[in-house]
């Protein structure tokens, strides 16, 4: 089955900086790949999603990259702000009906 | 904006007991999930449903586990007899389509004492 890795599992930056947190996946028909945020004690949230046959897609202050050749994929996050500090899980499908998660980054943005 | 509706938002049970866990998904959504977060823990699948049946399961859905959608719009997870290592925050989820951005619901924290 399908394994997703993702690091860090915990990332510190101050209010402003940009936040990177990066994922490997290892099923090569998995096709999408949506990025969850999760605040305490709430449920997880789509913030954005990638399918396998764009590079890149940005909303605003959040964008994510897909390598399929080296199965990676991340999520920026530009211009941090404390709203943002939450733990975000990135997690793949492969036009199956599961999507698996890796174990999530917790993100703390320091004002 | 539409909302999956979780019932009840805690619940604590004797091991062995048999729980049911209620969900309303989104109204349009084709596609039922449960989800299951060991506290500090990644989401877990559990099993997915299309059509009125199951479509996938994970090992952690064993014969203990059962779903239903007993009336066209709850959706119920069932477990058996649970065990402590049962306790859990379950999250359901449904989507318009397979592979397309979930909505999960809000969660039941399940405490098997």
């Amino acid at each position: 089955g399908e394994n997703v890795e993702q690091h860090p599992s915990t990332l510190s930056v101050q209010e402003g900086d940009s936040a990177v947190i990066k994922c490997t996946y290892s099923d090569s028909a998995s096709n999408y790949f949506p990025w969850y945020k999760q605040e305490l004690g709430k449920r997880p949230q789509l913030i954005i999603d990638i399918r396998s046959n764009v590079g890149e897609k940005k909303d605003q202050r959040i964008a994510v990259t897909l390598n399929k050749t080296a199965k990676h994929f991340s999520l920026h996050i530009t211009e941090t702000q404390p709203e943002d500090s939450a733990v975000y899980f990135c997690s793949a499908g492969a036009g199956s009906y599961q999507l698996t998660f890796g174990k999530g980054t917790k993100l703390s943005v320091i004002p | 904006e539409p909302e999956v509706t979780q019932t009840p938002s805690h619940q604590v049970t004797q091991m062995g007991q048999e729980v049911i866990l209620r969900c309303v998904p989104i109204s349009n959504h084709l596609y039922f999930y449960w989800y299951r977060q060991i506290l500090g823990q990644k989401v877990e699948f559990l099993v997915s449903f299309y059509n009125n049946e199951i479509s996938e399961k994970s090992e952690i859905f064993d014969d203990q586990f059962s779903v239903e959608r007993p009336d066209g719009s709850n959706f119920t997870l069932k477990i058996r007899s649970t065990k402590l290592e049962d306790s859990a925050m379950y999250f359901c989820a449904s989507s318009v389509a397979e592979n397309y951005g979930y909505t999960f619901g809000s969660g039941t924290r399940l405490t098997v004492v």
